[in-house]
């Protein structure tokens, strides 16, 4: 079964602190993983987008790595701040599949 | 460029109506997948369409259809409304169905009362 887990649900962290959240997927056979912010009662904001053949992608603070032989994804959070404080949501595009498989999501918290 | 842009924001329909929510992609995009989001079961698949034809269906009831038009613009359908529809339905939109980046809208709340 095609599955996305994301560890841990929750986090709270001081500001300035960087963070690692997450991602694992049961398949290899991926199109593409992405990244996605959202604010309570919003919608997602696509944050960052790796394709199956990258290890890698980069937009200012955060980092999005992909190991899809160990069936994982993390997002490093540089230098953490109050706005960063949200839930993000990993979701796999698998090859087989129909449409995104998404997490849960882990909900940050970041104090000043 | 403007994004993905979903209507209404906002729903409060009774039991047993139904109700018509709406999704304009961004432009060129042709692609349009539909989600609904609940607390318990977080985001689950209802249903993609691709250049006007349904390409995928998720595990929901009859009860939920959905078009596409022309000009890329999708409509879901949700007849006999029970309660337990009560969600956050979002839109996402694509320049096709695979390897290409999903946008979302901001969403519709519906609420069934």
């Amino acid at each position: 079964k095609q599955e996305v887990t994301q560890i841990p649900a929750a986090l709270s962290v001081p500001e300035g602190e960087n963070l690692v959240l997450n991602c694992s997927f049961t398949d290899s056979a991926i199109y593409n993983l992405q990244w996605f912010r959202q604010d309570p009662g919003k919608g997602l904001t696509s944050l960052l987008l790796i394709q199956s053949s990258q290890r890698e992608q980069t937009s200012g603070r955060l980092n999005a790595s992909l190991d899809k032989s160990s069936g994982r994804s993390t997002l490093y959070i540089a230098a953490s701040q109050p706005g960063d404080s949200a839930t993000y949501l990993c979701a796999a595009l698998y090859q087989a599949g129909t449409a995104l498989i998404f997490g849960k999501g882990t909900t940050l918290s970041v104090s000043s | 460029k403007a994004g993905v842009t979903q209507t209404p924001r906002y729903l409060i329909k009774t039991r047993g109506q139904q109700v018509t929510l709406s999704c304009s992609p961004i432009s060129g995009h042709r692609s349009v997948s539909w989600y609904q989001q609940t607390p318990g079961q977080g985001l689950q698949f209802l249903f993609e369409y691709f250049s006007e034809t349904q390409r995928n269906k998720g595990n929901f009831p009859g009860r939920f259809s959905g078009r596409q038009f022309s000009n890329s613009r999708s409509e879901m359908n949700v007849s006999t409304l029970e309660l337990g529809d009560s969600a956050l339905y979002l839109c996402a939109s694509s320049l096709d169905p695979e390897d290409t980046e999903a946008f979302f809208g901001q969403g519709t709340r519906l609420t069934v009362v």
